[in-house]
């Protein structure tokens, strides 16, 4: 299975300072078609996931500028420009080039 | 309004089986992807199974296969997982999952509690 490793676990931010979160594959998850299958979901407390952005970089509707995504091949990273409140939770990759698909553990965002 | 609703979840002994149902509306079901993802109190996200739109290719992760068995009914707007030789550590919330292009709903999920 192919394993994503994220990193912090867990991550205290003071509003309006920045943050990120790194997540990192055992295998490159670049397809054949030249697009990167790495995305990121955000999960509050007693919801569904929500998915943040999609082909490493690209925000779904509706997500706001301050998040943004990086990276290629095996090494990626998610940002957040300025934390809000609204922005606590767990934020998790996924990469949906190699069966059986997986996620990274989770980083756990507090305020 | 894009929904998917699932139902089906409930406290069952190991061994014994489960069905779960997803029920989409507000976008075109047979267009998507389908997964089920589940998640154990306190975890992350895991994948359990996927089906393609027509339902012809199908996956589950090793932990379940030979058990669990996705399937749909793009007449009914309808995503399933039967669940058979329930296990302890499979005790979750099941979410229903569709993939259109470069959209991805999700539904609230179903808890399934396996217990004796």
């Amino acid at each position: 299975d192919v394993v994503l490793t994220q990193s912090p676990l867990s991550l205290s931010v003071t509003l309006g300072q920045p943050a990120s979160i790194s997540c990192r594959s055992i295998q490159s998850l670049v397809h054949s078609d030249g697009k990167t299958s790495l995305e990121w979901f955000h999960q509050r407390p007693g919801q569904s996931p929500r998915r943040l952005l999609y082909e490493v970089s690209n925000r779904d509707s509706g997500v706001p500028d301050r998040f943004s995504g990086s990276g290629s091949a095996t090494d990626f990273t998610l940002k957040i420009s300025r934390v809000e409140a609204e922005d606590v939770g767990t934020y998790y990759c996924m990469q949906r080039i190699h069966w059986p698909h997986t996620f990274g553990q989770g980083t756990k965002l507090e305020i | 309004e894009v929904q998917l609703v699932e139902s089906g979840g409930g406290l069952v002994q190991p061994g014994e089986s489960l069905r779960l149902s997803c029920a989409a509306s507000g976008f075109t079901f047979s267009n998507c992807w389908m997964s089920w993802v589940r998640q154990a109190p306190g975890k992350g996200l895991e994948w359990v199974a996927n089906v393609n739109e027509g339902g012809g290719a199908v996956y589950s992760v090793d932990s379940v296969k030979g058990r669990f068995s996705i399937s749909r009914d793009n007449a009914r707007n309808s995503l399933y997982l039967y669940m058979s030789s329930l296990r302890v550590e499979d005790t979750a919330l099941y979410y229903c999952v569709g993939w259109d292009s470069t959209l991805v709903y999700w539904g609230q999920g179903t808890l399934v509690t396996v217990s004796s």
